[in-house]
C-alpha cells in the first residue's frame, strides 16, 4: 500500500512569490491533516479535513494560505504571497475516518523563503 | 500556549541503555500517541495510548498516561543506535483536534 506523498520535497522561493504544496493521502483516508514546522519549534496544526470538506482551520496563519481538497483526494496548500517567515517544513497527515486513530504521515516539504 | 511539551529537549546515551522521555498537556484528550522522526523523514507513529488506559507495551516501547497529572512518558529500554530521532508525543483532543509537542531529541551513541 502507497503511503502519503508530497510533492515537492523542498522548494526555494523569493519573498512575493506562490508556492503550492501537494499532497496525495493513502487511498481511503477520509481525514486529512497539513502541519507545519519552524525550524527547533513545535509541529503546528494547519488545518483538518473530512473528505473534501474543511473541518478545522483553526491553525491555519492568516488568509495567505489557501488549501483545497477537491473531489476529496489530494490536496494543495498554497502560499501567496510568501514571507520569510513561512519557511519551514510542511507535513502532511492522513488518517481513516473517526477519531482515535493513528495519523499516517508524508516526508514533508521544505519550504524556504529568501 | 502549547498543548503538548516535552521534557527533555534532547537527551544523549549509550547503547543498551534505556531512554526516558515525557509529555505534558494542557486540557483533556481522548488519545496520545508517540511519533518518531528520524532526520529528513516524515513521522512514523509508534504507540497509541486512549485516555482511559494507563499504560501500553509495544516491543521495547513502553508508555505510560496520568490523566490526573496530564503527562505521558515514553520508555525505550535497552536502547539502539537506530533508535537515534526525535520523538513527539502528540495528543488528540475531544473535538478531534490534534497537538504536537515540542519534541525530544534522542542520541544514542553505539
Amino acid at each position: 500500500e502507497a503511503g502519503v506523498t508530497q510533492f515537492p520535497s523542498h522548494s526555494v522561493i523569493e519573498k512575493g512569490q506562490t508556492v503550492t504544496l501537494r499532497c496525495d493521502p493513502i487511498s481511503g483516508h477520509d481525514n486529512l491533516y497539513w502541519y507545519r514546522r519552524v525550524m527547533g519549534k513545535e509541529i503546528k496544526f494547519l488545518l483538518h479535513f473530512v473528505k473534501e470538506s474543511k473541518q478545522d482551520e483553526s491553525g491555519m496563519p492568516n488568509n495567505r494560505f489557501l488549501a483545497e481538497r477537491t473531489g476529496g483526494t489530494y490536496s494543495t496548500l498554497k502560499v501567496q504571497p510568501a514571507e520569510l517567515e513561512d519557511s519551514g517544513v510542511y507535513f502532511c497527515a492522513s488518517s481513516p475516518s473517526g477519531g482515535g486513530f493513528e495519523q499516517y504521515f508524508g516526508p514533508g516539504t521544505r519550504l524556504t523563503v529568501t | 500556549s502549547q498543548q503538548g511539551e516535552e521534557d527533555p529537549q534532547a537527551l544523549s546515551i549509550q547503547e543498551g541503555e534505556n531512554a526516558t522521555m515525557n509529555c505534558s498537556y494542557k486540557t483533556s484528550i481522548n488519545n496520545l500517541q508517540w511519533y518518531r522522526q528520524n532526520s529528513g523523514r516524515g513521522l512514523v507513529h509508534l504507540i497509541l495510548i486512549r485516555s482511559n488506559e494507563r499504560e501500553k507495551h509495544s516491543g521495547r516501547l513502553r508508555v505510560t498516561l496520568d490523566t490526573s497529572k496530564k503527562s505521558s512518558s515514553l520508555l525505550i529500554t535497552a536502547s539502539r543506535a537506530a533508535d537515534t530521532a526525535s520523538y513527539f508525543c502528540a495528543t488528540e483532543l475531544l473535538g478531534n483536534q490534534f497537538y504536537f509537542g515540542t519534541g525530544t531529541s534522542l542520541t544514542v551513541i553505539p
